[in-house]
């Protein structure tokens, strides 16, 4: 079965400055997609940025990358410039065909 | 676009009561609508998918008979929570997606509260 895993219950940056969430995931399967999902105090789940497995070149969406690594099935997420609204719950998720699979989040503080 | 509502944002009804929980996909057709669960300080957990005309697919332990999904149309999913008691509060969310492979699209969620 496939797993997702987050290291990192909890994380702390200086505003303006760069922090990276750890995601590590297992499978079995080649073709899949990963995810990172942002959840604000609202508890909106918002879409951060996302990944298909079978390409090589990292996503990026702004001042949001990641650092994908396939063969060690590693999905970090790197935020640039952190802003205080950055500050939320932090879920990566897999997809193959069937249904999201969730880490259990790492919650991101923005200091000012 | 992928703009995915949820209505009502919150309730609160009686012990016995049953409760409808909207979900609509308003800029694109969803064949694949998702319902999760959320506890405090928890990641979501997947209660069932549905994929338009058909039967709801549950996750393991969960009731079906408890929470009714219907997926009638390409835009539109309801839960039904029948019968609620206090165990069944949470934080109710939905998403959608165009195919089931493809990304997933989430509402703002219900709060659910049973006195």
């Amino acid at each position: 079965a496939q797993t997702v895993t987050q290291s990192q219950p909890e994380m702390s940056v200086q505003e303006a400055e760069t922090v990276t969430l750890s995601c590590t995931y297992d499978t079995s399967e080649s073709d899949y997609y990963l995810f990172w999902y942002k959840q604000p105090p609202s508890r909106q789940m918002i879409l951060v940025i996302r990944q298909e497995a079978y390409k090589q070149q990292n996503a990026t969406e702004n001042r949001f990358s990641v650092n994908f690594q396939k063969a060690a099935k590693s999905f970090s997420l790197k935020i640039s410039d952190s802003q205080l609204g950055d500050a939320a719950m932090y879920f990566c998720a897999y997809r193959s065909q069937g249904n999201l699979i969730f880490g259990k989040g790492t919650k991101l503080s923005v200091k000012p | 676009g992928a703009v995915v509502s949820q209505h009502p944002s919150w309730v609160i009804c009686k012990s016995g009561t049953s409760v409808k929980i909207e979900c609509r996909s308003l800029d694109f057709q969803a064949t694949t609508m998702f319902w999760y669960r959320q506890f405090p300080k928890q990641s979501l957990m997947l209660m069932a998918t549905s994929n338009e005309g058909s039967k709801a697919t549950y996750e393991q332990g969960v009731e079906k008979d408890k929470f009714l999904i219907n997926h009638a149309s390409l835009t539109l999913s309801t839960l039904t929570v029948t019968s609620a008691h206090p165990e069944d509060s949470s934080f109710y969310i939905c998403s959608a997606s165009r195919t089931a492979v493809e990304t997933q699209y989430f509402g703002p969620g219900t709060r659910l509260l049973v006195l």
